[in-house]
């Protein structure tokens, strides 16, 4: 299992500023991974933080908006930069440990853009 | 075709009822199979693991179908408190995509 500590788990921000979200393992993982959730919506998968590199975007997502930290295996935050209304979401962190095992997540932040 | 559709629902049933959930996924090299549970602003939760041979947890049953590449949730006598979004997801076979792929969710709410 892993036991994960995300934070802050809510925030309402002014447009056109920043707000940096961390997301603390217990344990080392290889793999984490930043989700954005809509309300009424899917998950949708931000990216993969890689540790030591820069993270992998999915289609959609970008660095300069969404830049990730990784600095080691149990640590990571994502940014959500020069925010707007629409940014308004449930931004959560998962960790994965591979192919036959569950996938475990963070509280949430539930952000909403002003 | 997305990888793990769900359908969305609402599913709106009594206290009591059995209903059932089914999500197809359209990888058939997929590994391994879960239901997650999700509460209104709440994180996703493990339900239950999917195993070939289909499981049994109390008032819920999961069931695999490889040849239809689809799986299912079962649950039976529901209670409010099942009111929730199950999630289906599908882990890779570990080769190429190493990231599990989540269904969109099916809403279930169940009244007095």
């Amino acid at each position: 299992s892993a036991v994960i500590s995300q934070k802050p788990s809510r925030d309402i921000c002014q447009r056109g500023t920043s707000l940096t979200i961390q997301c603390q393992v217990d344990s080392q993982v290889t793999m984490m991974f930043w989700y954005r959730q809509q309300p009424g919506q899917s998950l949708t998968l931000i990216a993969t933080a890689n540790q030591g590199s820069e993270a992998t975007y999915e289609s959609g997502f970008v660095i300069d908006k969404f830049p990730i930290s990784r600095p080691n295996l149990t640590f990571s935050t994502l940014t959500v930069s020069n925010m707007s209304p629409e940014d308004s979401s449930i931004y959560l962190c998962s960790v994965y440990r591979g192919t036959y095992t569950e996938a475990f997540f963070g509280q949430g932040t539930r952000l909403t853009v002003v | 075709r997305k990888e793990v559709e769900q359908d969305p629902g609402p599913f709106n049933v009594p206290e009591g009822a059995t209903v059932a959930f089914n999500c197809t996924y359209s990888n058939s090299a997929s590994q391994s199979f879960f239901w997650y549970r999700q509460d209104c602003r709440k994180e996703p939760k493990l339900l239950m693991s999917v195993y070939s041979s289909g499981n049994e947890d109390g008032r819920f049953t999961a069931q695999l179908n490889r040849a239809s590449q689809y799986i299912s949730l079962l649950i039976r006598d529901s209670k409010l408190s099942d009111s929730a979004t199950y999630l289906c997801v599908v882990n890779p076979e570990g080769g190429g995509s190493y990231i599990p792929t989540f269904g969109r969710g099916t809403s279930l709410i169940v009244h007095p």
